[in-house]
């Protein structure tokens, strides 16, 4: 069974740095091609794709954020993690991380999927002085 | 960056009955487009990916269609779980791959 789940600090102040982590299981992070995202969804409102890595290290960044965040990943600790500087109240959000599918081949050129197929249940993290 | 437009915002309907969801893109993503479903205080949960297959273990009734710019979701015959919020996502080669603003279905 594949699980995900987020852990981090529930309040964070202004100014500092976010670092969540994903752990996971029923799968490795050193499968061939699979990756995890990290998305975040302010109370109630929509969802807001922030990151990616794939098992080669590959990794890409909301455009809006890309200053601010990193990503990176300990396969041996089954762990993706996620830095997030300068916090602001704005970034108050539920915190998931998800997996992203294998891709695909045709012919000899592989297809990397982007979508997430299994999601963690968040985590709640609130900036406030 | 591709904007992501889901129609309506609410769409109230009655169990039993069908229920049509749009998403427009803002340029063309091809069939790179997914749909989420999320209930009250729970994470999304993946419904349809490359338009129009379904994931795993997701009832018959819900169906994605479209490309290009356009895409519909479907579900034949509404039942008291599938009242949530639905989300798009396109995820067309580059980041970000973002989200549509979500279409909450209401019990009419």
């Amino acid at each position: 069974q594949v699980t995900l789940k987020e852990s981090g600090p529930v309040l964070v102040k202004p100014t500092e740095t976010l670092t969540l982590t994903c752990t996971v299981s029923g799968f490795s992070l050193n499968n061939a091609r699979m990756g995890v995202s990290w998305i975040r969804q302010p109370p109630g409102k929509a969802l807001e794709w922030l990151a990616h890595i794939f098992s080669n290290d590959e990794t890409g960044y909301n455009t809006s954020l890309l200053d601010r965040l990193t990503i990176s990943q300990d396969p041996s600790k089954s762990q993706v993690v996620l830095t997030m500087t300068n916090l602001d109240p704005v970034d108050t959000a539920t915190y998931y991380c998800a997996r992203i599918p294998s891709g695909y081949f045709v012919g000899s050129y592989y297809y990397y999927y982007y979508y997430m197929d299994v999601w963690g249940k968040g985590t709640t993290v609130t900036v406030s002085s | 960056e591709i904007v992501m437009t889901q129609s309506p915002a609410t769409l109230s309907v009655s169990p039993g009955e069908r229920a049509t969801l749009s998403c427009r893109a803002s340029q063309s993503v091809g069939s790179n487009l997914a749909w989420y479903q999320q209930r009250p205080g729970q994470a999304p949960r993946l419904l349809i990916y490359g338009a129009s297959t379904r994931a795993t273990g997701v009832p018959a009734r819900f169906s994605g269609s479209g490309s290009g710019t356009e895409f519909t979701l479907t579900i034949s015959s509404l039942q008291s779980e599938d009242f949530a919020v639905y989300y798009c996502q396109q995820y067309n080669y580059r980041p970000p791959y973002s989200f549509g603003q979500g279409t909450k279905l209401d019990i009419k």
